[in-house]
């Protein structure tokens, strides 16, 4: 079965606001998560990662949040713009699979 | 630096069929990986390769599907026959791997139509 998984497959957002991905995963061995996005007809492109010993982490408008405790994952971005328009995927790196995905639509 | 690069972009053939995928990884990345995505789903890991030994195959469907990394560099990837069922965008990505599986860099992909 799929280690990784995702509460959501589509969320639809106002330009502006803020998103929250969400993202479970089964293996508590892993020590090591990714998010990606990927837009139409392009490859996952690496956007944020987080390492166990974290709770969470900062980038450039996203935020990953990492609750072992219940193996939870989140993805959140701040002041979404439509360029985030894309489907995110959570990973994690003792098996590298993927869920389903979320796509985010973004709304002007 | 230059980044993962996948051929051909786009094939079309008939089921029944051979067809073949080359990658080329990222330059030192010693760890290596194929993934088929079909429409409107996640990518799905078909094998991993450590330089050019194969970490986990476990979801490749060997029937069909083999794939190679004989200098632990460039990779192929084979489908013989092709099924209907196999159209999909097969993703080559790359990592460092070390000193455990680390964040991979995808190719665009190429886009199989089995027609």
């Amino acid at each position: 079965g799929e280690s990784v998984g995702l509460h959501l497959p589509t969320l639809s957002v106002q330009e502006g606001d803020n998103s929250i991905i969400n993202c479970a995963y089964s293996n508590s061995a892993s020590d090591y998560f990714i998010w990606y996005k990927q837009e139409s007809g392009k490859g996952p492109q690496f956007i944020i990662d987080i390492r166990s010993n974290m709770d969470k982490r900062q980038g450039q408008r996203v935020t990953v949040l990492l609750n072992k405790t219940v193996k939870h994952l989140s993805l959140q971005i701040a002041a979404t713009q439509p360029g985030d328009s894309a489907v995110y995927f959570c990973a994690e790196n003792r098996d590298m699979r993927f869920g389903a995905g979320t796509r985010l639509t973004v709304k002007p | 630096e230059a980044g993962v690069a996948q051929s051909p972009r786009y094939k079309i053939i008939e089921k029944r069929q051979s067809v073949a995928f080359w990658c080329n990884p990222i330059s030192g990345h010693a760890t290596l990986y194929w993934y088929q995505q079909i429409l409107g789903q996640g990518p799905k890991l078909l094998i991993q390769f450590q330089n050019n030994g194969v970490v986990d195959d476990s979801q490749l469907p060997k029937d069909r599907f083999s794939a190679e990394r004989l200098k632990g560099v460039d990779s192929t990837l084979k489908i013989q026959p092709a099924k209907l069922e196999d159209s999909a965008v097969y993703l080559c990505a790359s990592s460092t791997g070390l000193p455990r599986n680390t964040e991979a860099f995808f190719g665009q992909g190429t886009r199989l139509t089995v027609v």
